[in-house]
């Protein structure tokens, strides 16, 4: 199995332009989760799905990112427009609801996109 | 607020060393307590977790509910062990959300 799979790996881009990531599951996952990490630090929660409804978007800046995940399976996050700050590694990562209400299962991480805004 | 936080940077060994990578936290309730690792090229991936209570690749965590701690240790370093660690948190109600610190680069040198 190839575990979650992220693309583009890479994207370098200019400030104010549209940018988009790519994200599929480990299949028979209903939970997909958006990460992103800065140089130096851990990664933090942008947005959490639950099949294809999000249930946890508080850190998602919404003036400017924005995510679906249609069907849900796949997902994209997309930002519009893109600014110097963005610069940093988005994390995919997925899990299977555990048995007990309110468990959930380990989270398995994709390779990352990285995107430099320049 | 929740926070977990990872002191060093950067934590350098000797091969056959003892190793203690250290995490503390800041969350009212009953956490659930990860360690998470990369390894060079590689992608993040769970090392272990509190309610296991196992010892993955020779390393163990113990939830420290008094001190708020969840320090990971092993007792002899390999080369092999050097990578990223991260330490995170998942609160009580588990919404799946994780709080990670900062991670800590731990240097096994031969």
């Amino acid at each position: 199995e190839a575990g979650v799979v992220q693309s583009p790996r890479y994207k370098i881009i200019e400030k104010k332009q549209p940018v988009a990531f790519w994200c599929n599951p480990i299949s028979g996952h209903n939970t997909l989760y958006w990460y992103r990490q800065n140089l130096g630090q851990g990664p933090e929660l942008l947005i959490r799905y639950e099949n294809e409804e999000a249930v946890d978007d508080s850190q998602l800046p919404k003036d400017r990112f924005s995510a679906e995940r249609l069907k849900g399976v796949d997902s994209t996050l997309k930002i519009q427009p893109a600014e110097l700050g963005d610069s940093a590694v988005y994390l995919c990562a997925s899990s299977s609801r555990g048995l007990a209400e309110g468990h959930y299962n380990e989270q398995f991480f994709g390779p990352g996109t990285r995107l430099t805004v320049l | 607020a929740q926070r977990v936080t990872q002191p060093e940077k950067l934590l350098s060994v000797f091969k056959g060393a003892p190793v203690e990578l250290k995490c503390n936290y800041s969350y009212s309730g009953s956490p659930e307590l990860f360690w998470y690792v990369q390894y060079s090229r590689q992608r993040l991936q769970l090392l272990l977790r509190h309610i296991s209570r196992e010892s993955i690749k020779g390393f163990t965590a113990d939830l420290n509910k008094g001190e708020t701690s969840f320090h990971l240790k092993k007792p002899f370093a390999q080369e092999e062990d050097s990578a990223m660690y991260y330490c995170a948190l998942s609160g009580s109600g588990n919404t799946g959300k994780l709080i990670f610190g900062q991670g800590t680069t731990l240097q096994v040198k031969p």
